[in-house]
């Protein structure tokens, strides 16, 4: 069985500091793609970045970063220099490319506030 | 594009009633999904779809039924509602490979 794990139901980081939303998996896939979307208060899915399971480098999106370690089998969003426009919940998501069905499995989630 | 489009956005049903919840996408895309989110819970996978004329279920699938008889369309319908499928719903469609595209999302709820 597939699943994200996110332990931190909330976090707080001051403007402009680096913060790192953890995210742990579990797969017996050897292929898969880890993800992480934003979901502001409006409400909508936004994609932010991703990582397949044989990239040697870790991904990179702007201020987006995914820290990956995959004999931890954790894939940490790490953003830098925060702004008040990251306030927003994240989920990490996880898909297995065995079945070759495009399903996602989703964490439960980390929100973030930033403060002025 | 349009992207993904959902209808309706907001709908309030009384138990035992049923709908279809409409979605769409005109990115050609073969995989379509649908999701519920839920307070604390993350999305969980309802059913899926990976192209015309082929459904699976998802996690959760119990209360819902999909079809897809075209590559563009995915309702998903809603047989007799009951107040513990209040939640917000999500569509989205992705190529094989590619991140998920996700509509706005249809907030329902069941009194």
């Amino acid at each position: 069985a597939q699943k994200i794990t996110q332990t931190q139901p909330g976090m707080f980081v001051q403007e402009k500091e680096a913060v790192t939303l953890d995210c742990t998996y579990d797969t017996s896939d050897q292929s898969y793609g880890l993800f992480w979307y934003k979901q502001p208060s409006s409400g909508e899915m936004i994609f932010l970045i991703y990582q397949g399971s044989y990239d040697e480098q870790n991904a990179t999106e702007g201020r987006y970063s995914l820290n990956f370690q995959k004999a931890r089998k954790s894939a940490n969003l790490v953003i830098s220099a925060s702004q008040l426009g990251d306030s927003a919940m994240y989920f990490c998501a996880m898909r297995a490319y065995s079945s070759n069905t495009g399903k996602l499995i989703f964490g439960q989630g980390t929100t973030l506030q930033v403060k002025p | 594009n349009a992207g993904v489009t959902q209808t309706p956005k907001f709908q309030v049903l009384k138990t035992g009633q049923s709908m279809t919840l409409q979605c769409a996408q005109d990115m050609n895309h073969e995989y379509m999904s649908w999701y519920r989110q839920d307070p604390g819970m993350g999305l969980r996978l309802i059913h899926y779809s990976v192209g015309a004329g082929i459904t699976d279920q998802g996690e959760v699938p119990n209360g819902y039924n999909v079809s897809r008889s075209t590559t563009e369309d995915f309702p998903l319908r809603l047989l007799s509602a009951a107040p513990s499928q209040t939640s917000v719903y999500f569509c989205a469609s992705a190529r094989p490979g590619d991140e998920q595209y996700f509509g706005p999302g249809t907030r329902l709820t069941v009194t």
